[in-house]
């Protein structure tokens, strides 16, 4: 199986920064790489596929790069609505998720 | 507007079996894959199947490959886990989801409020 990591597993961040989460897997997945949001008690959601593609109704200061083994998630500008977990995940090969980041308030 | 609704989660034994149902509405079921993932209270998310629009092509996570078995019931709108041979460290909720397009296998466009499974004695 493919392994994910993700880095930082937590940040604190304020209203207005520009935050970067990093997901790494352990081969090349080409671009296959979505990215999720979870708020807590809630269900996933997605934001991001095919390693840059904005899922529809995601908004636009969420965007996503890279290709390989290498990816990044980046909130141009956080919200208050934006503190919450964020997951990677590899459809290259039978799925596997990131351990997840964990956005909260400084 | 899609929507999933699972069941069929609650309390049982190691060793035991639980039947979980997911019933899908919104869209043509027929046409999407749809998969079950898991997340242990407090942790991470955790993919563990999925199954094609017609039901004959299934994959499984390591972890529960010979004791989970997905299938689908496309008259009915409805996909299945079956969990047999049940062990605490299946202990979780069970979301069920649907492929974001028709097209794709792996990523989850749309998911459902997700039903508990405890396994203890």
């Amino acid at each position: 199986d493919i392994q994910m990591t993700q880095s930082p597993s937590s940040l604190s961040a304020s209203v207005g920064d520009r935050v970067t989460i990093t997901c790494r897997a352990s081969q090349s997945i080409s671009t296959y790489l979505s990215w999720y949001q979870q708020r807590p008690g809630k269900a996933p959601n997605l934001l991001i596929y095919a390693t840059s593609t904005l899922q529809s109704g995601a908004p636009s200061r969420f965007s996503g790069s890279g290709s390989g083994t290498d990816f990044t998630l980046t909130i141009s500008s956080l919200q208050p609505e934006d503190f919450a977990t964020y997951f990677c995940q590899q459809t290259y090969t039978t799925p596997t998720f990131g351990p997840g980041t964990k956005v909260d308030i400084k | 507007e899609v929507q999933l609704v699972e069941s069929g989660g609650g309390l049982v034994q190691p060793g035991g079996s639980l039947r979980l149902s997911c019933a899908a509405s919104g869209f043509t079921f027929s046409s999407y894959w749809m998969h079950w993932v898991r997340q242990a209270p407090g942790k991470g998310l955790v993919w563990v199947s999925r199954i094609n629009s017609d039901g004959s092509t299934t994959n499984y996570a390591d972890s529960v490959k010979g004791r989970f078995t997905i299938s689908r019931d496309n008259a009915k709108d409805t996909l299945f886990l079956q969990m047999n041979s049940l062990r605490a460290e299946d202990t979780a909720v069970f979301y069920c989801a649907r492929g974001v397009n028709i097209a794709a296998t792996g990523t989850v466009g749309y998911w459902g409020q997700g039903t508990l499974v405890t396994v203890s004695s």
